[in-house]
């Protein structure tokens, strides 16, 4: 079982709206956690980075926020808009050696 | 040129082949990293260099051969590949092996093996 668990797998959204999308993990001991974005064709860039002591992180429209009692994290998108569009990765990082568990991604598709 | 660079960007080749695929980091970085990534499934680590030296060799078959020749170039050697071998080959590097310096990542070439 992947010890990084993303939900919905997939999800089409109306230019202009939000959306939501979640992160569970299995991974100790904990380092931190970053949400990544992936354009097609292209390689993931991080978009946040949270510590176990942070709750929330943002940036420009993307919010992040991390429970890290419940192990779980969620990316909110406001006012999506057409470049919004990519797969959102959810990595975490155990211990001392940056040694990263991925998740499958979340596809996102904005339309007009 | 800045960041982290890959050539080719695209590449298709038979099972009897062999090519390499580049990688090449402008950010003054020590440890640089391939990955896998298979549609649907996460990315999977593969090789481990930090300070030009392999540590880590996640179980990758022998088909698949890294080298360093400095911190700031990777390559991936490919000699009869199979199928199942097609997919995206992300290079990354991070400023060294330790937390949480964060891994930034290439564009990734697509292999299509025939």
């Amino acid at each position: 079982k992947n010890q990084v668990e993303q939900s919905p797998q997939s999800l089409i959204i109306l230019e202009g709206k939000n959306c939501t999308l979640q992160c569970n993990y299995t991974v100790s001991p904990f380092s931190n956690l970053r949400w990544y974005k992936q354009d097609t064709g292209r390689g993931p860039v991080s978009l946040t980075i949270m510590t176990f002591s942070e709750n929330t992180k943002s940036n420009g429209r993307y919010t992040a926020t991390l429970d890290a009692d419940t192990k779980q994290s969620s990316l909110h998108i406001t006012a999506s808009q057409l470049s919004d569009s990519a797969s959102y990765i959810c990595v975490v990082s155990a211990g001392g050696n940056n040694r990263l568990a991925f998740g499958k991604g979340n596809q996102v598709v904005v339309i007009p | 040129e800045t960041g982290v660079t890959q050539t080719p960007r695209h590449l298709v080749m038979g099972m009897t082949n062999k090519k390499s695929l580049k990688c090449e980091q402008h950010l003054g970085h020590n440890a640089m990293y391939w990955y896998k990534q298979s549609a649907k499934k996460p990315l999977e680590l593969m090789f481990v260099y930090n300070f030009k030296e392999q540590t880590e060799n996640n179980s990758v078959p022998s088909r698949f051969s890294p080298e360093c020749p400095n911190s700031s170039h990777l390559f991936l050697h490919l000699h009869t590949l199979q199928p199942e071998d097609s997919a995206l080959y992300l290079c990354a590097s991070s400023q060294d092996r330790g937390s949480p310096n964060e891994q930034f990542f290439g564009p990734g070439t697509r292999l299509t093996v025939l």
